[in-house]
């Protein structure tokens, strides 16, 4: 069965510095993987997404992830946090077919960002 | 934002009683899921469906029914609700429109079993 881990349960971060936020995942197969945000009280928001190809993929919001076969790992980046970034953030394995997202979460990290 | 809504918002309900929470999508997506969120475990998958009237158990499916009748509409079903159910309950849909997408989410549905 697959698994996902964030090892880091709160991280507290400047506003203007640099941020990233582990991921590491357990699957047998290629793996699908995901970043989501959620902000207090709302949803998920898909940040970006890693199917194939390219190891680094692009989002929204300025974040970017990288996908590291050889560590089981996908973790995401961004140059320089805005306040507005504060929220948990999900990282997430598909394993279902072809459109079919069923979606095993790691536990969460809380990002907290200090003037 | 996808069209997804889910009804109820908020609920508090009594241990014992059967309580029904609605997913309704406007995006015509074949794959429908339901996942609960607690802290400590993220979000967990309870049941899915892959069209009208197919359905499937998720990692954390005991105590929870679902039925889907209608492309639309998702229906999830306590039949028997527990202090253990208490939880923020998500709705998500996907498709593969001719690639693999991503699933959305609506909005939520806090549920308080008293």
């Amino acid at each position: 069965a697959q698994s996902v881990t964030q090892p880091d349960i709160h991280i507290t971060v400047s506003e203007g510095a640099s941020l990233e936020l582990r991921c590491n995942y357990s699957y047998g197969a290629t793996p699908y993987l995901f970043w989501y945000v959620q902000s207090p009280g709302q949803g998920l928001q898909l940040l970006l997404k890693y199917f194939s190809g390219d190891t680094l993929v692009q989002g929204i919001k300025g974040f970017e992830a990288e996908f590291k076969r050889s560590q089981s790992s996908f973790n995401l980046r961004k140059p320089s946090v805005h306040w507005s970034d504060a929220a948990e953030y999900f990282c997430a394995v598909g394993a279902g077919g072809f459109g079919n997202e069923k979606l095993t979460f790691g536990t969460g990290t809380r990002l907290t960002i200090i003037p | 934002d996808a069209g997804i809504t889910q009804s109820p918002r908020h609920k508090v309900t009594e241990t014992g009683t059967p309580v029904t929470l609605r997913c309704h999508q406007t995006e015509n997506h074949r794959y429908m899921y339901w996942y609960r969120q607690d802290p400590g475990h993220g979000l967990r998958l309870i049941h899915y469906s892959y069209g009208v009237k197919d359905t499937d158990k998720g990692e954390v499916s005991d105590g929870y029914s679902v039925s889907r009748s209608k492309t639309e509409d998702f229906l999830l079903t306590l039949e028997s609700a527990t202090s253990s159910q208490t939880s923020v309950y998500f709705c998500a849909i996907s498709d593969s429109k001719g690639s693999r997408t991503e699933a959305f989410f609506g909005q939520g549905t806090r549920l308080t079993v008293v």
